[in-house]
């Protein structure tokens, strides 16, 4: 069974400073997807930044990046920039090739402060 | 606007009663999917439908119950079997492929058992 590890249960940084939030997982598979999702205060969950395993790329969306280590199994998300309204819980997620079920970490609560 | 619905927002239930919480979606996907959220635990999957009168369980689909009669209707009951249902419960639908396609939410119930 895959396994998704958050190793950091809080961060908080200052704002428009860099962090970079950490994700470790287990898969024997080779082929999978990961993603960052970010639940607000209001609770609704959106999709910050998808990873496709056999991408070697970095995947990017804006302020928001991963650093995909296929070898070592982690995938961390850096916010550049970061701003009041990255407030939120940011969750990692895996999910193999094929398969339905996605793969939630356990989250990390990140705060930015004014 | 498309988007996913759940309703209510806030439900209170008296323990031996089942309740169903509600979910919508005008996006035309195909997949739909039923979370539990605890605190300081991620997501966990509960049921997953791929197709209209089709569905699977997912990891802890004990004490629940879903049909999936209309592609736009996923509506999920909570039964007396749950040992613990209090809860916020998030439901998410995706195009149809499987778990690696970016699943939309949506805005959550809070299940409460008093």
């Amino acid at each position: 069974a895959q396994t998704v590890t958050q190793s950091q249960p809080e961060m908080s940084v200052q704002e428009a400073e860099t962090v970079t939030l950490s994700c470790t997982y287990d898969t024997s598979e080779n082929n999978y997807y990961l993603f960052w999702y970010k639940q607000p205060p209001s609770r609704q969950m959106i999709l910050v930044i998808r990873q496709e395993a056999y991408k070697q790329q970095n995947a990017t969306e804006n302020r928001f990046s991963v650093n995909f280590q296929k070898a070592a199994k982690s995938f961390s998300l850096k916010i550049s920039d970061s701003q009041l309204g990255d407030t939120a819980m940011y969750f990692c997620a895996f999910v193999s090739f094929g398969n339905e079920k996605l793969t939630f970490g356990t989250g990390t609560r990140l705060t930015i402060i004014p | 606007d498309g988007g996913i619905t759940q309703s209510p927002k806030y439900l209170f239930r008296k323990e031996g009663q089942n309740v169903t919480l509600s979910c919508e979606q005008n996006l035309n996907h195909d997949a739909m999917y039923w979370y539990r959220q605890d605190p300081g635990q991620g997501l966990r999957l509960i049921y997953y439908s791929q197709i209209v009168n089709d569905f699977q369980k997912g990891d802890i689909a004990e004490g629940y119950s879903v049909s999936r009669e209309k592609k736009e209707s996923f509506p999920l009951t909570v039964t007396s079997a749950q040992k613990n249902p209090t809860a916020f419960y998030l439901c998410a639908s995706s195009t149809y492929r499987g778990g690696m396609d970016e699943q939309f939410f949506g805005p959550g119930t809070r299940l409460t058992v008093l």
